[in-house]
């Protein structure tokens, strides 16, 4: 089955703790993005890469840390110093090259909420 | 960064009515992306337009990119309760895709 996976569905943290919240895809695409959804609210990009060994701050970074050590996953790590963490976090993969990019698939989501 | 608004935030029609949303962009956009995230659930993909003055039809969804390709509509015609959710419009650019404020669609039965 191809698609993209995101682990866990449910994550509770403590104030204070760092959390990484899990992203795999197996579609071939090149180009990953980590969104955060409040509720009521539409998508807000955290960041985004097109590349292995490479990814760019969206509009939202501050508090948190990615990487990119294979194509198939994109972890994203919400740091202590983000100041309101509690959100659902989505995860898309995408083809992509220089002038357009294809649909954009997404995971099922992580719900984090700070205890 | 880029922004993408839509209007309105919110709509309630009752089933069998119309319902449009509008979105805007502040920047030419090389395509636009329309998307439906149902309630609880995570957004899928519905349509992308590229052609400027493009229009998609899907069933009862019809789709328009503006000439300028700054602004595009999603109109469904004779609204059911299927169509339950937010629907998303969404923007390359600036090599990342970044997404529309959403409007949110409830159908009274």
């Amino acid at each position: 089955d191809g698609g993209i996976t995101q682990s866990p569905k449910y994550l509770f943290r403590k104030e204070g703790q760092n959390v990484t919240l899990s992203c795999e895809q197996n579609l071939n695409h090149d180009a990953m993005y980590w969104y955060r959804q409040d509720p009521g609210q539409g998508l807000r990009l955290i960041y985004y890469s097109q590349i292995v060994n490479d990814f760019q701050k969206g509009d939202i970074a501050e508090g948190y840390s990615v990487s990119r050590e294979k194509k198939e996953s994109f972890p994203l790590t919400v740091t202590s110093a983000q100041k309101n963490p509690t959100a659902f976090y989505l995860c898309a993969s995408s083809m992509w090259n220089s002038f357009m990019n294809t649909e954009a698939f997404f995971g099922q989501g992580t719900r984090l909420t700070v205890v | 960064g880029q922004q993408v608004m839509q209007i309105p935030q919110y709509q309630h029609v009752q089933e069998g009515e119309d319902f449009t949303t509008y979105c805007n962009s502040s920047t030419t956009l090389s395509n636009i992306q329309w998307y439906k995230q149902r309630p609880g659930g995570h957004p899928v993909f519905l349509i992308q337009l590229v052609k400027s003055g493009e229009v998609k039809k899907q069933k009862r969804l019809t789709f328009q990119f503006g000439e300028a390709k700054k602004n595009s509509s999603l109109h469904i015609t004779a609204t059911q309760t299927t169509d339950v959710g937010t629907y998303f419009c969404a923007g390359f650019g600036a090599n990342n895709l970044f997404f529309g404020t959403g409007t949110r669609l409830t159908v009274i039965p």
